[in-house]
């Protein structure tokens, strides 16, 4: 079983609707990141949460991490084209080693 | 420079063939890593490299042989490699915090080498 969870697996979005993305572990998490893909490229830094409670947005972009520090959410605001793509959270679960999530796949249409 | 490049982009190769992957950063990092990505599958850590020492290896079968020759750049050399191993390549580069310690910090990512078997 996969370390790291993320749901949904996909998500089809009208443009501008709201969206979030969960990323779920069985163990504390002490850093948090999220990443976003483009098919077959390499990732893109989003953000990255070390603190329970920590909440950081860019743009239109949100990302949490719960108090627990096992469970993290990205939510997006008003979806567009250009927010189409993977994402992926990561985390050192391990020391030294940055794992990543199962992955969500994001479409969204006009 | 905040650029981690990686070449050639793509490559196929025989099942006999010896070949190699580069990657290069110029961001004064101290760790370097290999991850392998199949489709439709999140990256999976195969090599870290911390001040040019091999720190991580993930398992990975000896046909994969990684080099660190200085700080900047890294290789993955490939040899006798099977169909399976077909996949997207990818380095990627972190300011080294504390060794041994949680929170790598931000990974800095390569476009990735595509590379496909015969």
């Amino acid at each position: 079983s996969q370390e790291l969870e993320q749901s949904p697996q996909s998500l089809i979005v009208q443009e501008g609707k709201n969206l979030t993305i969960n990323c779920t572990s069985s163990k504390t998490l002490y850093g948090l990141y999220w990443y976003k893909q483009k098919y077959g490229e390499g990732l893109i830094f989003l953000m990255m949460l070390q603190k329970g409670g920590e909440e950081k947005s860019h743009e239109k972009i949100t990302a949490k991490l719960d108090e627990k520090k096992q469970q993290s959410s990205l939510h997006i605001t008003a979806s567009q084209p250009s927010h189409a793509g993977i994402y992926l959270c990561g985390a050192e679960l391990h020391r030294d080693k940055l794992i990543f999530g199962t992955g969500t796949r994001l479409q969204v249409f006009p | 420079d905040t650029e981690v490049t990686q070449t050639p982009k793509h490559l196929v190769m025989g099942m006999t063939n010896k070949k190699s992957l580069k990657c290069e950063q110029h961001m004064g990092h101290r760790a370097m890593y290999w991850y392998k990505q199949k489709a439709k599958k999140p990256p999976e850590l195969m090599f870290v490299y911390s001040y040019e020492k091999l720190s991580i290896n993930e398992s990975v079968p000896s046909r994969f042989s990684p080099e660190c020759p200085n700080s900047s750049l890294l290789n993955l050399h490939l040899h006798a490699l099977q169909p399976e191993d077909s996949a997207l390549y990818l380095c990627a580069s972190s300011l080294r915090r504390t060794s041994g310690s949680f929170n790598t910090g931000e990974l800095f990512f390569g476009e990735g080498s595509r590379l496909t078997v015969l």
